[in-house]
């Protein structure tokens, strides 16, 4: 079964970039979308399709994907960005959804 | 305005049959390509896919939990149920109904998530 790897934590101080990747093997031909979740609350779609924002996401959260790697980046890092985020894939082959493991980002 | 939102008991014995249900509104089930899945999550872990089912009734299980789950729904009631036997304290945790928008194959729209305890 396809497997998706992010590193646990991650911690930026304010006003720096945060960048959170998401290993799979070759994650670069399928589309990733990206979740945040904060404590008690239920997932939000902030990144989908690699690198494009629904309405409301700010333009400070951003993503790429290409090779094996795919990578949320969020700009500026503020207070209210420190959340757990969740990397997810459709895996086509067996019709099944994934998601990575979570990565808490720590705002310093 | 799609919204989803599950319901159910939130306490189950060992070994029972736990019946989650997701009501979705402000869609149709049938829209062409659309499906809901089961998503959970145990205190302090990540989350766990379950189970899907989209608008033409196509279904897929995780490897690991189709032996326990079968997911259905009911279109006139905008209804997606879960089911899941054989509980365990182990399944103690919140579970989400999601929405796969259609043609897509992101999460959109989420529930608010009900926390299911397993305990005798």
């Amino acid at each position: 079964s396809y497997v998706l790897t992010q590193p646990p934590s991650v911690s930026e101080a304010p006003g720096q970039t945060a960048r959170i990747p998401c290993g799979g093997h070759n994650i670069g031909s399928k589309s990733v979308h990206w979740y945040q979740q904060k404590p008690g609350q239920a997932p939000v779609l902030v990144v989908y399709d690699d690198s494009d924002r629904p309405s409301g996401i700010p333009e400070r959260f951003s993503g790429s994907n290409s090779g094996n790697t795919a990578t949320l980046t969020i700009s500026r890092v503020e207070a209210g960005d420190e959340a757990d985020y969740y990397c997810q894939v459709w895996d086509s082959s067996s019709d099944h959804v994934v998601f990575g493991g979570g990565t808490k980002l720590t705002v310093l | 305005q799609v919204t989803l939102k599950e319901s159910g008991p939130v306490l189950v014995k060992p070994t029972e049959t736990h019946t989650l249900t997701c009501t979705v509104s402000g869609v149709s089930l049938s829209n062409d390509k659309m499906g809901v899945s089961w998503i959970r999550q145990p205190p302090g872990k990540a989350l766990e896919w379950l189970a899907h089912i989209f608008s033409n009734d196509t279904k897929s299980y995780s490897e690991s939990l189709k032996s326990r789950l079968t997911i259905s729904k009911n279109t006139s009631k905008s209804q997606v149920v879960l089911t899941m036997t054989d509980m365990d304290p182990v399944d103690t945790a919140t579970y989400y109904c999601a929405r796969i928008g259609t043609g897509t194959s992101r999460f959109d729209y989420w529930g608010q998530g009900t926390l299911v305890t397993v305990s005798s």
